[in-house]
């Protein structure tokens, strides 16, 4: 069952890129990786997922070595609503648990 | 459309009640997620439905805690004779396909033990 390390909390000042990576040595072949960023007093937030070599979206990149043991999320010229928890959750299409990380609170400094 | 939702959106109870905690998720979402999440701590997986069956339910925390979802809509997490450490945000979640698809979590159903 893989579960996840991530750094407890960063921070970064306005307009810089911000980069979390997340450990997931346990990862099995079937499992995607999902990241969610969550406010305070709200519900996650999908970010992006994927399984292998670079995804991107409108919002953030997201990058996954070759041996998949781990990922980043990169946010480019992050702004202060950009302060959030950020969680890294693995998952499988044929497993049935989900575990978010410890998470990874963001700070974005004027 | 119309989002996930909870009910009740607060819910305190006293020692050794029963309580049930509603969860209406996306029209047409296949899968639905209960999660409990404690202040400043990640969501912790419960159970997961697709559509009426129950995949999982390893991660209630004992058998004072059961879910059903018996249309494949409208999902009861259920916690029986409630104890104080129970006390945290309950949340729910729905996605359109099976997981991993993105899931779209409700306001939470804020729970008190006292």
């Amino acid at each position: 069952l893989a579960k996840t390390t991530q750094p407890i909390s960063m921070d970064s000042y306005e307009g810089q890129e911000v980069n979390i990576t997340c450990s997931h040595n346990n990862i099995a072949t079937n499992d995607y990786i999902t990241w969610y960023q969550q406010f305070p007093s709200q519900g996650p937030r999908f970010i992006i997922q994927g399984y292998k070599t670079k995804v991107t979206n409108e919002v953030a990149s997201l990058f996954i070595p070759a041996d998949r043991k781990s990922s980043t999320l990169s946010l480019p010229r992050v702004s202060l609503s950009d302060t959030a928890v950020y969680y890294c959750l693995v998952g499988a299409y044929t497993g049935n648990q989900f575990y978010f990380g410890t998470g990874t609170s963001l700070t974005v400094i004027p | 459309g119309a989002g996930v939702s909870q009910s009740p959106r607060y819910k305190v109870t006293k020692r050794g009640q029963d309580v049930a905690l509603r969860c209406d998720p996306i029209s047409g979402h296949v899968s639905l997620y209960w999660y409990r999440q404690a202040l400043g701590q990640g969501p912790e997986f419960l159970t997961y439905f697709n559509y009426e069956a129950q995949q999982d339910k390893s991660g209630l925390p004992n058998d004072r805690f059961s879910a059903e979802r018996p249309e494949g809509s409208i999902s009861t997490l259920t916690i029986q004779r409630t104890e104080q450490r129970d006390s945290a945000m309950y949340r729910c979640a729905s996605s359109l396909d099976r997981a991993p698809d993105t899931q779209y979590f409700g306001p939470g159903t804020r729970l008190t033990v006292l």
